[in-house]
């Protein structure tokens, strides 16, 4: 299984549709990371989450670390095809060393 | 808008060859990090640096990488003997204080 778990795979809804992803480890997330990467180019960093419970928007996007620190979600509100691509989390899930990994990939397609 | 540079864009080598993949982070930034992406899979964290030394690695990161900061701009990652297994696109990124900045990429080739 993955250690850091995304959900869905894939995605697809209707222009100004609301959307939630979904990034869950087994572990403790020191950090977590979104991320945005269009297809075939590089990564554009969303946004940071440190503390359990915290939560973060940043234009029409909100992220949140659960409390326990082992799921975060990325919540995009009335959609727009600027918002496709595809949305990774990363994380350090190492406990005393360091080992930060990237999520599966959740792909976002936006219908006009 | 400030923004990480990196060079070359796409890089051909033989298989043994040593390769140096060239970044240049914004200026006032002193965390900088290395990523890799092998086509078709996952993002991999490489390596993070802060004030001239290795803060970070992974189990990727073995003794045929190396970074250095060589003048103040420049962030380079180092392959010394390459293996078919190092393609992949690299991803340099520097941050401020909590917001990562990344380049656009080098696509390495290792034939």
């Amino acid at each position: 299984s993955q250690e850091l778990e995304q959900s869905p795979q894939s995605l697809i809804v209707q222009e100004g549709k609301n959307l939630t992803i979904n990034c869950t480890s087994s572990k403790t997330l020191y950090g977590l990371y979104w991320y945005k990467q269009k297809y075939g180019e590089g990564l554009i960093f969303l946004m940071m989450l440190q503390k359990g419970g915290e939560e973060k928007s940043h234009e029409k996007i909100t992220a949140k670390l659960d409390e326990k620190k082992q799921q975060s979600s990325l919540h995009i509100t009335a959609s727009q095809p600027s918002h496709a691509g595809i949305y990774l989390c990363g994380a350090d899930i190492g406990s005393g060393t360091y080992k930060y990994i990237f999520g599966t990939g959740t792909r976002l397609k936006v219908l006009a | 808008e400030p923004e990480v540079t990196q060079t070359p864009s796409h890089q051909v080598t033989q298989m043994g060859q040593e390769v140096i993949l060239r970044c240049v982070p914004i200026s006032n930034h002193l965390y900088f990090y290395w990523y890799r992406q092998i086509l078709g899979q996952k993002v991999e964290f490489l390596v993070s640096f802060y004030n001239n030394e290795i803060s970070e690695k992974s189990e990727i990161f073995d003794d045929q990488f190396s970074v250095e900061r060589p003048d103040g701009s420049n962030f380079t990652l180092k392959i010394r003997s390459t293996k078919l297994e190092d393609s992949a696109m690299y991803f340099c990124a520097s941050t401020d204080t909590d917001t990562q900045y990344f380049g656009p990429g080098t696509r390495l080739t290792v034939l």
